[in-house]
């Protein structure tokens, strides 16, 4: 029983590059959100899903787009990635509690 | 916009001090859960809090609840270095599940 993976766990991005980071949960729970944590910062919530088909803005969409194809699965993508969007990136799902995978650290130079 | 303000944002003291964190919020709360994230680490539920007024205790860990439920405090007493971490207060809103601005306390030997 993984939980909540993420992939990948590091990656470093030039200026204008694109990427994609996943999201796989085994828990059944409807819904999932994407974070970005700076230093010395809480949790910025991007996106959310409230289950399969469905996406939602969170407080700092801008640079950033989601799927949920299945229900197990939420994307999050970078278009043209920016030295802002420097930061590390963690996934949850939530039913009563929240549960996060190990984040991503991304680079973008 | 941060809907919670966590403070103090660091927090540095000896092993055996006591010490007590702050979440507010403009808004009313339904429920306010608490959080702590180690490094490299995604957070993980510490207690969540439903009742205005209400005192959970967890072993040293005191939360309590405002009664208007705007505002929420976690202490600490006899603090060790294995409480030293990024805690994090956190609300449900409608769909959304937004973290406060975080705490980072370090407890020295």
């Amino acid at each position: 029983n993984a939980g909540v993976t993420q992939t990948p766990k590091f990656r470093v991005l030039k200026t204008g590059q694109s990427m994609t980071l996943l999201c796989a949960q085994d828990m059944n729970h409807e819904y999932m959100y994407w974070y970005r944590q700076d230093p010395g910062m809480g949790l910025r919530l991007i996106h959310y899903s409230v289950g399969e088909g469905t996406t939602a803005k969170g407080e700092v969409p801008d640079g950033y787009n989601v799927s949920r194809l299945k229900k197990q699965n939420f994307l999050l993508g970078l278009e043209s990635a920016a030295p802002s969007q420097t930061s590390v990136y963690f996934c949850a799902t939530w039913w009563v509690e929240a549960f996060f995978g190990q984040g991503t650290r991304l680079t973008v130079v | 916009t941060q809907l919670l303000e966590q403070s103090p944002q660091f927090l540095s003291i000896q092993e055996g001090e006591n010490l007590t964190v702050y979440c507010n919020s403009s808004s009313v709360f339904s429920s306010l859960q608490w959080y702590r994230q180690e490094p490299g680490e995604g957070p993980v539920l510490l207690v969540t809090v439903v009742t205005g007024g209400e005192v959970k205790k967890l072993k040293r860990l005191t939360f309590q609840f405002g009664d208007a439920r705007k505002d929420s405090s976690l202490h600490i007493t006899a603090a060790q270095p294995g409480d030293t971490g990024l805690y994090l207060c956190a609300m449900a809103n409608t769909d959304k599940l937004i973290f406060g601005t975080g705490t980072r306390l370090q407890v020295f030997p």
